[in-house]
């Protein structure tokens, strides 16, 4: 089946530095891949959709400003959490999506990546 | 905006058990899906369903996408301590991104 990695699997970071989480479909090409984040013993909310060749798209209430998103080629997004503060820790996970699908698997199936524990001190 | 709601919000039961847990909307989606998520791990796919009435089953699980296409109902049968996790349902309305439910929080003790 379709593979995402993100790198890194956790970081520590202090309060006011950037950090940057790589996602990766490793045996497909995404032309779309989302960003979600969640709190402890809390549900996915999604963070923006990221599109290979443009923008991203961000939900309400997610400031562009702080998490950069880039879809530089078809299988590789980065998350770039800017400025850090503690709240922003969480678990971020990323997903792609196989837009030809496959034999049985439609092209709504979404593969999550591992997820990246991020907290700031 | 669609919402989902899933129920019950925690199960602890015993091994051997069966169970349901549900996942409802005012909306109607195009197409609904449950993941089982571990700590620290992302959510795995089990299931998609896109026909109201549909019902699939894999091994001891059945799922059911309601005729409205607005509910679903994941049942285990025999529960096992592997099926322990979160079980989040995800619906998708037409031309619009997955929204996740809240999940349900199961835990099946040996």
């Amino acid at each position: 089946g379709a593979v995402v990695s993100q790198h890194p699997s956790w970081v520590i970071c202090k309060s006011g530095t950037s950090v940057k989480i790589e996602c990766r479909s490793l045996d497909f090409q995404a032309t779309t891949m989302f960003w979600y984040r969640q709190f402890p013993k809390q549900s996915l909310m999604l963070m923006a959709t990221s599109n290979e060749g443009s923008k991203a798209t961000y939900e309400q209430g997610v400031e562009k400003d702080k998490f950069l998103i880039n879809h530089a080629s078809l299988t590789l997004s980065t998350l770039t959490v800017t400025s850090a503060h503690p709240e922003d820790s969480s678990f971020y996970i990323c997903s792609a999506r196989d837009p030809f699908g496959g034999q049985g698997v439609s092209t709504d199936t979404q593969y999550f990546g591992p997820g990246t524990r991020l907290t700031v001190l | 905006t669609q919402l989902l709601e899933q129920s019950p919000q925690f199960l602890s039961i015993q091994e051997g058990e069966n169970l349901t847990v549900y996942c409802n909307s005012s909306s109607v989606f195009s197409s609904l899906q449950w993941y089982r998520q571990e700590p620290g791990e992302g959510p795995v796919l089990l299931v998609t369903v896109v026909t109201g009435g549909e019902v699939k089953k894999l091994k001891r699980l059945t799922f059911q996408f309601g005729d409205a296409r607005k509910d679903s109902s994941l049942h285990i049968t025999a529960a096992q301590p592997g099926d322990t996790g979160l079980y989040l349902c995800a619906g998708r309305g037409y031309g619009q991104n997955f929204v996740f439910g809240p999940g349900t929080r199961l835990s099946v003790l040996p």
